[in-house]
């Protein structure tokens, strides 16, 4: 069984949808869970991230992390074109080495 | 802050030829990391390091080579180059807290090797 899973996709939604992108997981002793943006033919690049359970928003972006679960969302509100890309969900925590942890990505594509 | 910043952006390579991959950050992040990205396939790690002088194998070392000698430098080598390492290749760096645990990347650099 893999650290983390996630839906690889594609997704497309028209734009103004609101988008959920989930990864799971099954290593108890994550707290530190992130959400990375990468753009076709650039780097990940840092979304949100949440520590421990709760919820964190951040404009049209929302991260929910529900540890009993084992699962993670991130909703993004009235999507936009410029929001296609791919997200990749990663974790790491106090007790599992110095390793992250990362999804393999969900494609996004928003419809104009 | 130009954050982490990775050379070449591409390179072709032969095979049987040897090449040294860049990273350099200035935020000055103790952890730093290798990636390798294939299509579909994620972000598999290759080298990490936890400070200047001190490296670690992750998942796929394989083929690769690193070295620490200062904490904004953390060059991968690749000695022998062979078509199994066509990839894109990103460097990250780590910033930890008590209630934050976030890696920057690097743009990366695109390798094929022929």
């Amino acid at each position: 069984q893999k650290e983390v899973e996630q839906d690889p996709g594609p997704l497309s939604v028209p734009e103004g949808a609101i988008v959920s992108l989930n990864c799971t997981y099954s290593n108890s002793a994550f707290q530190y869970f992130m959400w990375y943006r990468q753009y076709s033919r650039k780097g990940p690049e840092l979304l949100m991230y949440t520590y421990s359970s709760g919820n964190k928003e951040d404009g049209r972006f929302t991260a929910q992390v529900d540890k009993s679960s084992k699962y993670i969302s991130l909703f993004i509100r009235d999507s936009q074109p410029s929001d296609s890309a791919t997200y990749l969900c990663a974790m790491s925590g106090p007790n599992t080495g110095n390793q992250f942890y990362f999804g393999t990505g969900t494609s996004l594509t928003v419809i104009p | 802050n130009a954050g982490v910043t990775q050379t070449p952006k591409f390179r072709i390579l032969k095979i049987g030829q040897s090449m040294t991959l860049q990273c350099t950050q200035d935020m000055n992040h103790n952890y730093m990391y290798w990636y390798r990205q294939d299509p579909g396939m994620g972000l598999k790690l290759i080298y990490y390091s936890v400070g200047a002088g001190i490296t670690d194998k992750g998942e796929v070392p394989n083929g690769y080579n690193v070295s620490r000698s200062t904490t904004e430098d953390f060059p991968l080598r690749l000695e022998l180059a062979a078509p199994s390492q066509t990839s894109v290749y990103f460097c990250a760096s780590r910033e930890s807290g008590v209630v934050s645990d976030t890696q920057y990347f690097g743009p990366g650099t695109r390798l094929t090797v022929l």
